[in-house]
């Protein structure tokens, strides 16, 4: 099935600095999710947002459902080096099918 | 609090071959869901159940095949074996419908 297109691939960011990546795709969904995977670990998951133009904090990371429900961001302010991993959206149907996007990888350089 | 449990963490198969994966969801979670990651294809949703019962199911062949037990464990069974179907093989645990928790994943490699 189509996955969602998710941007930017990687990121090589001083410590200290935010973040931002997105997720978009030509179909509706109903459900956003946020997942960080670690090396040789499943994805967690960070936030999920049911509701169009729903805007979600944990901590330091902020995510928006779009109004289109077509896209969604997630922010990561002041990052540290423990944010280093790759970030997946993820976005559920009614039907609870799932598709996910390839993945941000994060570098956070001390 | 036990988290979401995968056996085994390793396993490699010749093609043809047939490989059952085992998944134990977090205690009281009755939603288990499967998915294959690989480098080119990434994450793909394969089937999540709930209470015994397949809920849905993603774009995979029939040879990808699971099932769930009275006591939310879940296995999945993949038969004739391809070498594209080497990849890692994560379940999920949830109470609702999204996929919260994680396993580590069984890592099937195919020769």
């Amino acid at each position: 099935g189509q996955q969602l297109n998710q941007s930017p691939q990687s990121m090589f960011i001083q410590e200290g600095e935010d973040v931002s990546m997105n997720c978009t795709s030509s179909s509706i969904f109903n459900t956003w999710l946020w997942y960080k995977q670690d090396p040789g670990e499943g994805p967690v998951l960070l936030i999920a947002l049911y509701k169009a133009g729903e805007l979600t904090s944990n901590g330091r990371l902020t995510a928006q459902f779009g109004i289109t429900r077509k896209d969604s961001f997630l922010n990561i302010s002041a990052s540290i080096p423990s944010d280093v991993g790759i970030y997946f959206c993820a976005g559920q149907q009614n039907n609870n099918d799932m598709r996910f996007g390839a993945g941000t990888r994060l570098t956070v350089k001390p | 609090k036990a988290g979401v449990t995968q056996t085994p963490r390793y396993l490699i198969k010749t093609r043809g071959q047939q490989v059952t994966l085992s998944c134990s969801p977090i205690s009281g979670h009755r939603s288990v869901s499967w998915y294959q990651q690989t480098p080119g294809q990434g994450l793909q949703f394969l089937f999540e159940y709930f209470s015994e019962t397949q809920r849905n199911k993603g774009n995979f062949p029939g040879r990808f095949s699971g099932r769930q037990f009275s006591n939310s464990r879940s296995e999945m069974n993949v038969s004739t074996l391809e070498l594209g179907d080497s990849a890692l093989y994560l379940c999920a645990s949830s109470l609702g419908k999204v996929p919260q928790y994680f396993g580590p994943g069984t890592r099937l490699t195919v020769l």
